[in-house]
C-alpha cells in the first residue's frame, strides 16, 4: 500500500490562530488528493481536494497547498474555532478506480 | 438529500461468526466503497462496487466479500470473524469511478468478542 503519513499526531491551537496541518506521500504518480475532517463517532467529512495540475487551492477559512517536488500537502484553517476540533486525515488517491489511502491522521484541539 | 447511510450503526459478535453490514449510497451515486477502521488509524480500502462490478479490492482476506444490488445499495459481509476484525466499517460513495470525492456515511461499528 502507499504511504500517507502526518508529521504531526497531535495539534493544539489557541481559538482564533491559523492552523497548518502537514501531510507526505510517497506515491509521485498520485494526483488527487482530498483532506477529510472526522468528529467523534463520525464519519469523515469532506473538507478541501486538490488535483496535481494545482499547487494551492483555496476554500472558506481552508487553504491546501501542494508540493509535489518534496511529495508534501497541507491544510490550513484559518481563524481556528472550537468546532474545527477533530481528526483530520488527508487522503491519496491509488492506481486503481476511485481508492483512496489515508494517513494515520492528525488530532486538533482548539483552545478557547 | 439523504446521505450515506449504513445499518446497523452497532454490532456486536462473538468469534467465528458471519456479519452483513449494509449501505445506501447518496441517491444519483453509482459507486459505493468499503472501508475498516481500527481505533487510532485512518480508514483502509477494502473494495469498490460500480454499476453492480467490483472494481478493487484492498489487501483484505477472502473472508471478506461484497456486493452492490441494481439500486446501488451495497452490503459487505465478514465470515469466520476474528478478534482483529472489531473496527470501524465505513461505506462511502461517488457520482464516478475514479478520481472523485468520497462521501462517507457514519459507520457501523462492529465489536468482536
Amino acid at each position: 500500500g502507499e504511504n500517507v503519513g502526518l508529521h504531526l499526531p497531535t495539534l493544539s491551537v489557541q481559538e482564533g490562530d491559523n492552523s497548518i496541518i502537514n501531510c507526505a506521500y510517497s506515491n509521485s504518480a498520485s494526483d488527487y488528493f482530498i483532506w477529510y475532517k472526522q468528529e467523534s463517532g463520525k464519519g469523515p467529512q469532506f473538507i478541501i481536494d486538490i488535483r496535481s495540475n494545482m499547487d494551492k487551492r483555496q476554500g472558506q477559512r481552508v487553504t491546501v497547498l501542494l508540493n509535489k517536488t518534496v511529495k508534501h500537502l497541507s491544510l490550513q484553517i484559518a481563524a481556528t474555532q472550537p468546532g474545527d476540533s477533530a481528526v483530520y486525515f488527508c487522503a491519496e488517491s491509488g492506481n486503481t478506480g476511485n481508492q483512496f489511502y489515508f494517513g494515520t491522521g492528525t488530532s486538533l484541539t482548539v483552545i478557547p | 438529500d439523504a446521505g450515506v447511510t449504513q445499518s446497523p450503526t452497532h454490532l456486536i459478535k462473538t468469534r467465528g461468526q458471519h456479519v452483513t453490514l449494509r449501505c445506501s449510497p447518496i441517491s444519483g451515486h453509482k459507486s459505493v466503497s468499503w472501508y475498516q477502521q481500527v481505533l487510532g488509524q485512518g480508514p483502509q480500502f477494502i473494495f469498490q462496487y460500480y454499476e453492480k462490478e467490483e472494481r478493487g479490492r484492498g489487501n483484505f482476506p477472502d473472508r471478506f466479500s461484497a456486493r452492490q444490488f441494481p439500486n446501488y445499495s451495497s452490503e459487505l459481509n465478514v465470515n469466520a470473524l476474528l478478534l482483529g476484525d472489531s473496527a470501524l466499517y465505513l461505506c462511502a460513495s461517488s457520482r464516478q469511478v475514479v478520481e472523485e470525492k468520497l462521501f462517507f456515511g457514519s459507520g457501523t461499528q462492529l465489536s468482536v468478542l
